[in-house]
């Protein structure tokens, strides 16, 4: 079975800077794809940036990019010029390739951005 | 807006009775998932359909059921319900076996049980 750790329950940040979420996953996959998603107050689940486990290339989107380490197994979420509507949850997930496609999802981190 | 609806957005009800939440997918969108979050179990995958068919289960109880209708929209049954069954009900949808994997989720159910 496949597990998520988020090992950051709380973050904070100030207002332009930048922040770095950690997650790691364990799996026996090789074809996989990794998601962040962020809930913030609203409880709704917003996709922020999504990684697919063959691509070796790191996803960007935006001010949101990934650091994805296949063998190390980490997936962490780097938002840049952090903005107050950034506060949120930030959920890490992995999804594995063919048969079941439901997420596996991490604790969560929360995130607080400052003034 | 993921195009993902749900209704209804909130249902507060007593132990014992049975609710049914709702779920209609994005425009095209075959697969239907659904996910519990809870504060002591986070967000938990229940159940997936595709193209009405029951395709993948979870930690989904016995006393929960689901079903997909022809026209894609879902729902989750819920019945003898208990105080731990509070949760807040995610449906999410995705187009499955095409280019797109990624999984968009509606505004959820709250549900709560007293």
């Amino acid at each position: 079975a496949q597990t998520v750790t988020q090992s950051q329950p709380e973050m904070s940040v100030q207002e332009a800077e930048t922040v770095t979420l950690s997650c790691t996953y364990d799996t026996s996959e090789s074809n996989y794809y990794l998601f962040w998603y962020k809930q913030p107050p609203s409880r709704q689940m917003i996709l922020v940036i999504r990684q697919e486990a063959y691509k070796q290339q790191n996803a960007t989107e935006n001010r949101f990019s990934v650091n994805f380490q296949k063998a190390a197994k980490s997936f962490s979420l780097k938002i840049s010029d952090s903005q107050l509507g950034d506060t949120a949850m930030y959920f890490c997930a992995f999804m594995r390739k063919g048969g079941s496609e439901k997420l596996v999802f991490g604790k969560g981190t929360k995130l607080t951005v400052n003034p | 807006d993921s195009g993902v609806t749900q209704t209804p957005k909130h249902l507060i009800t007593a132990t014992g009775q049975r609710v049914t939440l709702r779920c209609s997918p994005r425009s095209g969108d075959l697969s239907v998932y659904w996910y519990q979050q809870s504060l002591d179990q986070g967000l938990q995958f229940l159940i997936q359909y595709y193209n009405g068919e029951e395709r993948a289960k979870g930690n989904i109880l016995e006393r929960f059921s689901a079903q997909q209708f022809p026209d894609l929209h879902s729902e989750l049954n819920l019945s003898s319900l208990e105080l731990g069954d509070s949760a807040l009900y995610f449906c999410a949808s995705s187009s499955t076996g095409g280019s797109s994997y990624e999984q968009y989720f509606g505004p959820g159910t709250r549900l709560t049980v007293t």
